[in-house]
């Protein structure tokens, strides 16, 4: 299963637009990648997935080069309830095990 | 989008009691399940897979005879901590497949996750 790396943290203040970059070199010909946002004591939420180019949802934006081998998660005009744990994913048709990495602890300031 | 559930959602239970969570599908069938466990501040480690009608898989390090897993139907998979001590003390949560969801590796749907304390 391909690893994912993203940033531990990352800060914003409300009406910004936050990217966060996942890296996944060893991503396969199979894999999917998708994203997850968490609140505490609450199981993971699916925001989007994609495996290449882009897609677009009502909540977000998912980015991806022609390697595939990172993505970027894009979350126009951040508001305060969008304060939580995202976390980038790469997984197999073939198998379904989605890995969890460590994640991407989001604040949004006033 | 589709709806897993988990009962209950907290349960405090004293050291050396067994405690089962249930995880159920609401509006679709799953074959396959997944058990994972997260620790305050950590992300979410997978335990096992929990096949309808079959053995689940159990990752590496995860003990088995300690955590049962019971797949009995397209839409109830059940995890029972036996012999819990305070160590097991952690945030249990199940996912499901609903196939032809999104395609690919498609979209795993979690149920809100069940909070155990062992005293």
């Amino acid at each position: 299963l391909a690893k994912t790396t993203q940033p531990i943290s990352m800060d914003s203040y409300e009406g910004q637009e936050v990217n966060i970059t996942c890296s996944h070199n060893n991503i396969a010909t199979n894999d999917y990648i998708t994203w997850y946002q968490q609140f505490p004591s609450q199981g993971p939420r699916f925001i989007i997935q994609g495996y290449k180019t882009k897609v677009t949802n009502e909540v977000a934006s998912l980015f991806i080069p022609a390697d595939r081998k990172s993505s970027t998660l894009s979350l126009p005009r951040v508001s305060l309830s969008d304060t939580a744990v995202y976390y980038c994913l790469v997984g197999d048709s073939n198998t379904d095990k989605l890995i969890f990495g460590t994640g991407t602890r989001l604040q949004v300031f006033p | 989008g589709a709806v897993v559930s988990q009962h209950p959602s907290w349960v405090i239970c004293k050291s050396g009691t067994s405690v089962k969570i249930e995880c159920r599908s609401l509006d679709f069938q799953a074959t396959t399940m997944f058990w994972y466990r997260q620790f305050p501040k950590q992300s979410l480690m997978l335990m096992a897979t929990s096949n309808e009608g079959s053995k689940a898989t159990y990752e590496q390090g995860v003990e088995k005879d300690k955590f049962l897993i019971n797949h009995a139907s397209l839409t109830l998979s059940t995890l029972t901590v036996t012999s819990a001590h305070p160590e097991d003390s952690s945030f249990y949560i199940c996912s499901a497949r609903s196939w032809g969801a999104r395609g690919g590796s498609g979209e795993q749907f979690f149920g809100p996750g069940t909070r155990l304390t062992v005293l």
